[in-house]
């Protein structure tokens, strides 16, 4: 059974443009959770979607947004990109009401 | 603030030993704890998960230990093996409010296994 794929594996931005990064998850979860994880901070919670609404929403300014599309797959969206936004981006996944989160490979966003 | 402590930082044990991981919570909320194992360059694997209804579980050489009273959880490691040597982080969650859907991690312990 395949794991949840990110992509790209790497991204290199400049300050003040825009990322988007992608998720799939595994199959029959319909749940996506994506997390930020930078140096020092540890895994911070970004947003949760269950069936195509987003469910949850962590400490993060707006210019952080996502969606989940009818497939369960998601998109996540970085604008007005800052420095600080270097950061390893993970997505989970789960089944529905389920607590087991796991994760993909990640996505790791530079912004030079 | 933290919602989930973890200790130590980091930890070295040799081959054949016990590494012992401990996590302290706040919110009494939480209902589900979990832990997960990181290698460089890759993402956290979930190891093994306890809910607050049981002390312990144990899952091949992986033990979780749990103490509601104390809102206090360890991750025992037995017959430590250098192809263990990875980040740990613990976590906690709940069904509830504003919570709802979002792990809570700890920092992190690197553990390393000397052969």
């Amino acid at each position: 059974e395949a794991g949840v794929t990110q992509s790209p594996t790497h991204l290199i931005k400049t300050r003040g443009q825009q990322a988007t990064l992608r998720c799939s998850p595994i199959s029959g979860h319909t749940s996506v959770y994506w997390y930020q994880q930078a140096l020092g901070l540890g895994l911070q919670f970004l947003l949760w979607y269950d069936e195509g609404e987003e469910r949850n929403r962590g400490n993060f300014p707006p210019r952080f947004s996502g969606r989940q599309f009818p497939n369960y797959s998601s998109e996540l969206n970085v604008n007005a990109l800052e420095l600080e936004d270097s950061a390893l981006y993970l997505c989970a996944s789960s089944l529905t009401g389920a607590n087991e989160q796991y994760f993909g490979p990640g996505t790791r966003l530079t912004v030079t | 603030q933290q919602q989930v402590k973890q200790s130590p930082q980091s930890l070295i044990v040799q081959k054949g030993g016990i590494s012992i991981i401990n996590c302290a919570y706040e919110n009494t909320a939480f209902d589900y704890f979990p832990w997960y194992q990181q290698f460089p360059g890759k993402g956290p694997a979930l190891l093994i998960a306890i809910r607050p209804d049981v002390s312990e579980k144990k899952e091949g050489r992986f033990t979780i230990s749990f103490n509601k009273s104390a809102k206090q959880f360890s991750l025992h490691i037995m017959d430590s093996q250098p192809g263990d040597s990875a980040t740990y982080f613990c976590a906690a969650s709940s069904r509830r409010g504003s919570t709802l859907g979002r792990l809570y991690f700890g920092r992190g312990t690197q553990l390393t296994v000397w052969p």
